[in-house]
């Protein structure tokens, strides 16, 4: 199985700043089969990266996603209020797809 | 526009059985992966399983193959996950989910709001 390591645990940022969360697979991801998905309080989760890099329909371009192998990264630039959520990755190379624990990202 | 309705909360009591639903609507059911990922509360997702209701191919994560089954009926476009011995980790918010295309099964794109099961004696 492969374990996603996500850091830091929590994020606090003022608005208009960039946010950028860490996942950490314990092997490489085949295909770079990485995504990354917002959940809000009480909401069901919303994926916004697939491929690693690739922007979900509607998700707005401060959203991007990067990195190859073991090390991912999700980008949120000019961070909004709306953007207060918790972060995970999730990799689907391997045969049986895993997530990481989650970034907690607060807007100050 | 892609809806997934699921199933109201259940309450069940520890070796109960139990099985909880997802109307599919707005994509041609049988074209498409559809599949179940857990959420204990405050903690991560996990990924249980996807079923692709064309032929039944199933596929399931090994730590809950066995305990739980996934299955599909394609005559009401509805996904099922099923438990014959529910235990008190069972517990969890289930959801139920379709992926972005046919070709891989996990790219989640689309989440039902959601079936809170609570298992306790």
């Amino acid at each position: 199985e492969i374990v996603l390591t996500q850091s830091p645990g929590t994020l606090s940022l003022s608005p208009g700043e960039r946010a950028t969360l860490s996942c950490r697979a314990s092997q490489s991801v085949s295909n770079d089969y990485v995504g990354w998905y917002q959940q809000k309080p009480g909401q069901a989760p919303r994926l916004l990266i697939y491929g690693a890099s690739s922007r979900a329909s509607g998700i707005p371009d401060r959203f991007s996603g990067s990195g190859s192998g073991t090390d991912f990264t999700l980008t949120i630039n000019r961070l909004e209020p709306e953007d207060s959520a918790v972060y995970y990755c999730q990799q689907y190379g391997s045969s049986s797809p895993t997530f990481g624990g989650g970034t907690k990202v607060e807007i100050k | 526009e892609v809806r997934l309705v699921q199933s109201g909360a259940e309450v069940k009591k520890p070796g109960e059985s139990l099985k909880i639903s997802c109307l599919a609507s707005g994509y041609t059911f049988t074209r498409s992966w559809i599949g179940w990922v857990r959420q204990v509360p405050g903690k991560a997702l996990e990924y249980v399983a996807v079923i692709y209701p064309d032929d039944s191919d199933t596929r399931y994560n090994p730590s809950f193959q066995g305990h739980v089954t996934i299955s599909a009926d394609k005559s009401i476009n509805t996904a099922y996950l099923q438990w014959s011995s529910l235990r008190a980790s069972d517990s969890a918010m289930y959801y139920c989910t379709r992926p972005l295309g046919w070709e891989v099964p996990y790219e989640f794109a689309q989440w039902g709001q959601g079936t809170l099961v609570t298992v306790s004696s």
